[in-house]
């Protein structure tokens, strides 16, 4: 089974730019997740997507950030402008509509100059 | 507000003997916990789990404790093998407001398992 895809792994931007990630999760997993992980801190939840609805953005920065699931299946995070203190991972994960455990991808990593 | 705690930053053990690495937390509400392991570069991978309504779960070398009256937990690692060495991070999972799962996350503690 394959697990969830992330693209780019690597992004390299300078302040005021923008950039996009992509997330395809399992097969089947309606739940769709995108964190925030700063070095030496636990994953931050940004958005939580229920299928293409959203059910938990309250900790996304939405002057800056959006994301979208169209068709509920792959989505994308964006950051419009980029500042330098969101040089971080970008983690996707996903899981059983109601299921207990989350599934990650391998992350995007961010640097801002 | 950090609502689940990982107190040991690091821990250094050697090869064949347990690593134990604790976790704490403070909401009554939290009825299902995850330990994830992680390498640099990847995602959190995840290890095992336990429901609320156990206070034990066995995986191989990895066995998860709960002790809900203190609410704590542990995950045993036996025998530590060098592969281990990773950063292992205990997230609590509860229903937010729209009945949906939201998972709290400790810092994470860094294992190193020396040959």
């Amino acid at each position: 089974e394959a697990g969830v895809a992330q693209s780019p792994r690597y992004k390299i931007i300078e302040k005021r730019q923008s950039v996009a990630f992509w997330c395809n999760p399992i097969s089947g997993h309606a739940t769709l997740y995108w964190y925030q992980q700063i070095l030496g801190q636990g994953p931050k939840l940004l958005i939580q997507f229920q299928n293409n609805g959203v059910v938990d953005d309250s900790q996304l920065p939405k002057d800056r950030f959006s994301a979208e699931r169209l068709k509920g299946v792959d989505s994308t995070l964006k950051i419009q402008p980029a500042k330098l203190e969101d040089s971080a991972v970008y983690l996707c994960a996903s899981s059983l509509a109601g299921g207990e455990t989350q599934y990650f991808g391998p992350g995007t990593r961010l640097l801002v100059l | 507000d950090q609502q689940v705690k990982q107190n040991s930053p690091s821990l250094s053990v050697q090869e064949g003997r347990i690593s134990i690495l604790n976790c704490d937390y403070t909401n009554s509400m939290f009825d299902y916990f995850l330990w994830y392991k992680k390498y640099p570069a990847e995602g959190p991978t995840f290890l095992i789990s336990i429901s609320s309504i156990k206070d034990k779960n066995e995986d191989g070398r990895f066995t998860v404790f709960l002790n809900k009256s203190a609410k704590h937990l542990s995950l045993h690692i036996v025998p530590s093998q060098p592969g281990d060495s990773a950063v292992y991070f205990c997230a609590a999972s509860r229903y937010n407001a729209g009945n949906n799962r939201k998972l709290i996350w400790g810092l994470g503690t860094s294992l190193a398992v020396n040959p």
